[in-house]
């Protein structure tokens, strides 16, 4: 069973350009989310995709947008880099509805983002 | 809002000896609560998850985590450490009477490091 998977594992940026990571969530899960770790820090909620759609969104900026596919892949795009986009950007799958309501989830090894 | 403490920056323990890793949450209802572990240049990998019940739960690896509401905390624990459970170990939380905030919030995590 393939775990959760990301792509490409790193990239390398200029100041102004765009950006398009990818995810493809663990076998049998419906939900995405996407979050940054800068370095030293915890994963911070960039946001969560359930049905094609935007569930709930952290607080990033509208650069930062996302897609997710008939498949459940997502997508992560980021517009405008700026440096401080340099992070880890995880994507973590789990399922929607589970008995309790509590989504697990799991998470890939990520894409490390340089910005120059 | 819902936010998690990592008080210490870093832990040192002698292989063999026992190690705590301390997490203290904030939450507007009942929690779930999370440890993840993360190795360099990996994702996060699940250890345990606290929704109800016994408030001593057990994980993979050995690990524990107590649940203390009184005092709002979550610590991690494992009665005798290994030199390969040096990792840096997140704290997360989420508000199960939230249901429409699926998303994790993350401490800022602490860097375990035990000693041959």
């Amino acid at each position: 069973d393939a775990g959760v998977t990301q792509s490409p594992t790193h990239l390398i940026k200029t100041r102004g350009q765009q950006v398009t990571l990818r995810c493809s969530p663990k076998s049998g899960h419906d939900t995405v989310s996407w979050y940054q770790q800068a370095l030293g820090q915890g994963p911070q909620f960039i946001f969560q995709y359930y049905e094609e759609e935007e569930r709930q969104r952290g607080n990033f900026p509208d650069r930062f947008s996302g897609h997710q596919f008939p498949n459940y892949s997502s997508e992560l795009n980021v517009n405008a880099l700026l440096l401080g986009d340099s992070a880890l950007y995880l994507c973590a799958s789990s399922l929607r509805w589970v008995g309790d309501g509590l989504n697990e989830q799991f998470f890939g090894p990520g894409t490390r983002l340089t910005v120059l | 809002a819902q936010s998690v403490a990592q008080p210490e920056d870093q832990v040192k323990v002698a292989e063999g000896n026992p190690l705590t890793v301390k997490c203290t949450y904030s939450v507007s209802g009942n929690p779930y609560l999370f440890w993840y572990v993360q190795y360099p240049n990996r994702g996060l990998q699940f250890l345990l998850k606290y929704i109800t019940g016994d408030n001593l739960v057990k994980g993979s690896y050995g690990f524990e985590a107590e649940f203390n509401k009184s005092q709002t905390s979550f610590h991690l624990k494992k009665p005798s450490a290994l030199v390969s459970d040096s990792a840096l170990y997140f704290c997360a939380v989420r508000d199960s009477t939230d249901t429409g905030r699926r998303a994790l919030t993350f401490g800022s995590g602490t860097r375990l490091q035990v000693q041959p």
